[in-house]
């Protein structure tokens, strides 16, 4: 069965600095989809970046990015020039077409960011 | 346009009670899903219904049910509420044909066994 193991239960940076958070999954496929989702106090889960496994090519959204290593199954994110109100819990999710994760998403457990000023 | 709204917003039960929740997906959207998320933990999968017909069904007792409905809105029943229940509920709602690939998500309906 494929899982998403997120390592970091906390981290913190400092407003301007850059962080990374890890991600780590694992499947048997070869065509899946994986993201990183915000979800502030106010609860709902917001899409940030979105990485299809067969694209070599690392995503990029403005001040987010990913470093996806396909071969080692590691997808992080790396959040440039951090402001207060990335603070959040990040979830990283892996979905794929096949049924393998019955056509839904599987999510870690979270990294809560907090954002020092 | 409306994004994936759910109701109630939040909600307290007793013990042994049913419970109802309701999402409306965004406008054109006919697949929705269901996760439930407790505390501390990312949200695990429960239903996915596509075109009113389940799709996908996760590791849920039988307490738990879902329909979906001619306009797409999707109920989340349980019944015989355990105080394990008590989690926050989020529906998603996806593109025609985009499976999950790109969910949006609901605010999430909070409910509370007492």
């Amino acid at each position: 069965a494929q899982t998403v193991t997120q390592s970091q239960p906390e981290m913190s940076v400092q407003e301007a600095e850059t962080v990374t958070l890890s991600c780590t999954y694992d499947t048997s496929e070869s065509d899946y989809y994986l993201f990183w989702y915000k979800q502030p106090p106010s609860r709902q889960m917001i899409l940030v970046i979105r990485q299809e496994a067969y694209k070599q090519q690392n995503a990029t959204e403005n001040r987010f990015s990913v470093n996806f290593q396909k071969a080692a199954k590691s997808f992080s994110l790396k959040i440039s020039d951090s402001q207060l109100g990335d603070a959040a819990m990040y979830f990283c999710a892996y979905y794929d077409d096949y049924g393998g994760s019955q056509g839904n998403l599987i999510f870690g457990k979270g990294t809560k960011l907090s954002v020092k000023p | 346009d409306a994004g994936v709204t759910q109701s109630p917003t939040h909600l307290i039960k007793t013990r042994g009670q049913h419970v109802t929740l309701r999402c409306s997906p965004i406008s054109g959207h006919k697949s929705v899903s269901w996760y439930q998320q407790v505390l501390g933990q990312g949200p695990q999968f429960i239903f996915q219904y596509y075109e009113k017909e389940e799709r996908g069904r996760g590791n849920f007792p039988d307490r738990f049910s879902a329909r979906q409905f001619p306009n797409y809105s999707s109920e989340l029943n349980v019944n015989a509420l355990l105080l394990g229940d008590s989690a926050l509920y989020l529906c998603a709602s996806a593109f025609p044909g985009a499976g999950l690939a790109e969910a949006f998500f609901g605010q999430g309906t909070r409910l509370t066994v007492v």
